[in-house]
């Protein structure tokens, strides 16, 4: 059971390039977020999905595009990088028990734009 | 405004003793949810402990125990008997309706906690 599980770990990238961030998890959750993490600072939430095939926008969407054709994927696109999405990024998925909402985090994807 | 208020950036405690974290929150909504996350210099995040908005007790999770205070909306963590391994940037988080459909965390700034040997 290897969980949530991220590649790259680490990437740099030019301003303009674009590239996918991977993202998969072995739980069969049906909630699957994105999250960016900046300097001193704590989560924001990106994109999020219900289930395959539904997709959301959070609190930061700009510059970022998602898809989840399965349960397991759920991978985040930068189109264009900016150097203001240098950052980490977590993609977490999550259950709904009873009251209780608990995410699981992936490792993270340190991500430069230069 | 700010949902969530951690107003340590940084603490420092003695090895073996207790300390407690701050945390308070703001939200209309009658149900909701607390979480509170380690994330150890390697960067990943890790659950702690998770108290609900109609919890009658105190949640503890081993040596981590949270401060439930619902009138004055705070929720601090408490870590008894310190150890090294405890020094990390710890988090605060609130679960919140999004979009009728789903929830999302509100994350706290944060506190770096470090323990002195």
């Amino acid at each position: 059971n290897a969980g949530v599980t991220q590649t790259p770990k680490f990437q740099v990238l030019k301003t303009g390039q674009s590239m996918t961030l991977q993202c998969a998890q072995d739980m069969n959750h049906e909630y699957m977020s994105w999250y960016r993490q900046d300097p001193g600072m704590g989560l924001r939430l990106i994109h999020y999905s219900v289930g395959a095939g539904i997709t959301d926008q959070g609190e930061v969407p700009n510059g970022y595009n998602v898809s989840r054709s399965t349960t397991e994927d759920f991978p985040l696109r930068l189109l264009s990088a900016a150097p203001s999405q240098t950052s980490v990024y977590f993609c977490a998925s999550s259950e709904l028990a009873g009251d209780r909402y608990e995410q699981y985090f992936g490792p993270g994807t340190r991500l430069t734009v230069t | 405004a700010q949902k969530i208020t951690q107003t340590q950036p940084g603490m420092f405690v003695q090895e073996k003793e207790a300390v407690t974290l701050d945390c308070t929150y703001d939200t209309s909504d009658p149900s909701y949810g607390l979480f509170w996350y380690k994330q150890p210099s390697s960067g990943e995040m890790i659950f702690l402990i998770y108290q609900g908005s109609y919890d009658q007790q105190n949640a503890t999770e081993g040596r981590y125990s949270l401060n439930f205070q619902k009138a004055r909306k705070s929720a601090n963590l408490v870590i008894s008997a310190s150890q090294l391994g405890d020094s990390a940037m710890y988090f605060c988080a609130m679960r919140e309706a999004w979009m009728d459909s789903s929830y999302k965390l509100i994350f706290g700034s944060g506190t770096r906690l470090l323990v002195r040997p």
